[in-house]
């Protein structure tokens, strides 16, 4: 069936040192969407992604589109622990399939 | 302010109980999904519903039932065939199924005892 993998499943980082987490989808998607889901809390929308080899930013956090539109990556330049949480990718073909998380700590 | 409310924030039932857990949107938004969510572990998706009277299985609909009475509410029974109900249960909502963002509700954390 359609798969959603992110990886790494988990990163610790010090606080000021970069973050990337990567999406992989086994079939190309329409779209990819991102989410951040904070400790104890749930999901909130980031941004959408349509276009083949898109690139959006939003202030430290840069997302990008794969040209096949197979895969995404979501960048945090300069980690705060205002950071700390669970960030999906979810993806859609005929439905949306939400990827498997990457859990992000930052040490002060 | 305009959101997706779900009650109650914390269930416990006791084995072979049904149970239905509330969620309520005043988004306007035509669609409704009840995702389940186990610790350390992503969303699956347990039904979805694109308008009024009408819903479809997602990828673990056994042991759940849901309703679409009304465009603002979509109640997701947990019933006693479900063999491993402890979980974080989130509701969400979207303007159109597959597109556009979702918003989600703040989650049910059911436990059977």
């Amino acid at each position: 069936g359609q798969q959603v993998m992110q990886i790494p499943q988990y990163q610790h980082v010090q606080e000021g040192e970069d973050f990337t987490t990567y999406c992989n989808s086994s079939t190309t998607l329409s779209n990819i969407q991102w989410y951040k889901q904070r400790p104890g809390g749930h999901p909130v929308f980031l941004i959408q992604l349509v276009k083949s080899g898109e690139v959006k930013k939003q202030k430290r956090l840069t997302f990008q589109f794969g040209e096949a539109k197979k895969n995404s990556s979501l960048h945090i330049t300069a980690t705060q622990t205002t950071d700390v949480g669970t960030y999906f990718c979810a993806g859609t073909t005929d439905k949306l399939i939400f990827g498997t998380g990457t859990r992000l700590q930052v040490f002060p | 302010d305009g959101g997706i409310t779900q009650s109650p924030k914390y269930l416990f039932r006791k084995e072979g109980q049904n149970v239905t857990l509330s969620c309520e949107q005043n988004l306007n938004h035509d669609a409704m999904y009840w995702y389940r969510q186990d610790p350390g572990q992503g969303l699956r998706l347990i039904y979805y519903s694109q308008i009024v009277n009408d819903f479809q299985k997602g990828d673990i609909a056994e042991g759940y039932s849901v309703s679409r009475e009304k465009k603002e509410s979509f109640p997701l029974t947990v019933t006693s065939a479900q063999k491993n109900p402890t979980a974080f249960y989130l509701c969400a909502s979207s303007r159109q199924v597959e597109s556009y963002g979702y918003t989600f509700g703040s989650g049910t954390r059911l436990t059977v005892v």
